[in-house]
């Protein structure tokens, strides 16, 4: 079964701290997607990659970065962590054809204090 | 650009009743439509997909979902709800040649036994 490892499934952090997301998928898929989720917001986009060291800011990038190094792995870092950024982050994979679904990550919860 | 709207907060329905979860959207090209169902303190699965031909898709756990044209909405549908379909669903819309998916705030669906 294909999957999407993200790496912790809660984070509590204080505010100001620099913060990694970890994201591996294992079905050899070239797009690779961080969201946030937020009651009443549904999902945002923050950054997404369609190949290895590339990026794309997503809807809200601000207060973000990401890295991808290899193609398996995505990750989100949160320069330097404030309270509006906690939420639940997911990350999502799929094939480089535009016309398949995402495979999601089971997500992190962050709380930052 | 693109846009998503889920014009109900929450579903409720008897078990055994039909349900449809309703979706409209807006893209400047051929959309791509898709839905998600999220259950608690998980990850989106996908549940199925309009990407062209017939109006009427089929997807996971009995699922379908219509697409109109001239309405543009991708309504979700279910002849007989089960308690075990209470979740929150999401539709979700990326324009043909686009990279970007974006998700509409969710509708929480209640299913009473």
């Amino acid at each position: 079964d294909v999957k999407v490892t993200q790496s912790s499934r809660y984070l509590v952090k204080r505010t100001g701290e620099k913060v990694f997301l970890e994201c591996v998928q294992d079905m050899d898929h070239e797009n690779m997607f961080w969201y946030r989720q937020d009651p009443g917001l549904g999902l945002r986009l923050i950054y997404f990659s369609y190949d290895v060291k590339m990026k794309e800011k997503g809807d809200i990038p601000e207060g973000y970065s990401v890295s991808r190094e290899k193609k398996e792995r995505f990750s989100l870092i949160l320069e330097s962590a404030s309270t509006n950024q906690t939420s639940m982050y997911l990350c999502a994979s799929t094939l480089g054809q535009e016309h398949y679904g995402y495979t999601f990550g089971s997500g992190t919860r962050l709380t930052v204090v | 650009a693109q846009s998503v709207a889920q014009p109900e907060d929450q579903v409720n329905v008897a078990e055994g009743n039909p349900l449809t979860v309703k979706c409209t959207y807006s893209v400047s090209g051929n959309p791509y439509l898709f839905w998600y169902v999220q259950y608690p303190n998980r990850g989106l699965q996908f549940l199925l997909k309009y990407i062209t031909g017939d109006n009427l898709v089929k997807g996971s756990y009995g699922f379908e979902a219509e697409f109109n044209k001239s309405q543009t909405s991708f309504h979700l549908k279910k002849p007989s709800a089960l308690v075990s379909d209470s979740a929150l669903y999401f539709c979700a819309v990326r324009e043909a040649g686009g990279f970007k998916t974006i998700f509409g705030a969710g509708t929480r669906l209640f299913v009473k036994a």
